[in-house]
């Protein structure tokens, strides 16, 4: 089945403890990214990937950080979180950049203590 | 810059009404536009797109129709179920390459039987 995984589903944490949020794809997709989710907000992006080894920030990129190594995963890294960090956070990927269709991970939600 | 403005929910409606959800972008060039739908614990799904002016998407019964002249992609579906209570995100492409998407900020819906 083509889908998008992400783990965990759930994380409480607490300041400055630094964690990793997983994302794979098994539909050899090009671009990835990774959006955060707040009310009043909708989503926004973090951090996009255009290929392996190629990556960009989005809109609210500071105290995180990616990497890409494989084609099919793309992780989220917060080295010290905080808690305005608190979010929903979706993985999405998409076969090339400029194709239509994204698909989403069924997202993480964090909560810094 | 390039933004999307979408009306406030919740919208609550009963089940067989019919459903409006206003969507209004501001753009440079000529966006790809696109609704997304969330159900409760999942992450977002494509429910119908329009790449060009003119341009009707349609899938489940929701319909939404690309007009550059007002600058609207408004939802609409003419018998709601209780089934398609979920939070609807309406977005844009931003051109071409990034692949990125800027989103609304969400309206929720739900249906009563």
């Amino acid at each position: 089945e083509a889908q998008v995984t992400q783990n965990p589903r759930y994380l409480i944490t607490v300041t400055g403890k630094k964690l990793t949020v997983t994302c794979s794809q098994n539909m050899n997709h090009e671009y990835m990214s990774w959006y955060r989710q707040d009310p009043g907000l909708g989503l926004r992006q973090i951090y996009y990937s255009m290929n392996v080894e190629v990556t960009d920030k989005g809109d609210v990129p500071e105290g995180y950080k990616v990497s890409r190594k494989e084609k099919r995963n793309f992780p989220l890294i917060l080295e010290s979180p905080s808690p305005n960090q608190t979010s929903l956070y979706f993985c999405a990927s998409s076969l090339k950049p400029g194709t239509d269709t994204q698909y989403f991970g069924p997202g993480t939600r964090l909560t810094v203590l | 810059g390039n933004s999307v403005t979408q009306m406030e929910g919740p919208v609550t409606l009963s089940e067989e009404a019919f459903l409006t959800i206003n969507c209004t972008y501001t753009a440079t060039g000529y966006p790809s536009l696109f609704w997304y739908v969330q159900y409760p614990g999942e992450g977002l799904q494509l429910l119908l797109k329009a790449t060009k002016a003119d341009d009707k998407g349609s899938n489940k019964g929701f319909e939404a129709t690309y007009r550059k002249e007002t600058t609207s992609f408004h939802l609409e579906k003419g018998s709601v179920q209780v089934s398609d209570s979920a939070v609807y995100f309406c977005a844009l492409r931003k051109g071409q390459g990034t692949d990125k998407l800027i989103f609304g900020t969400g309206t929720r819906l739900q249906v009563f039987p």
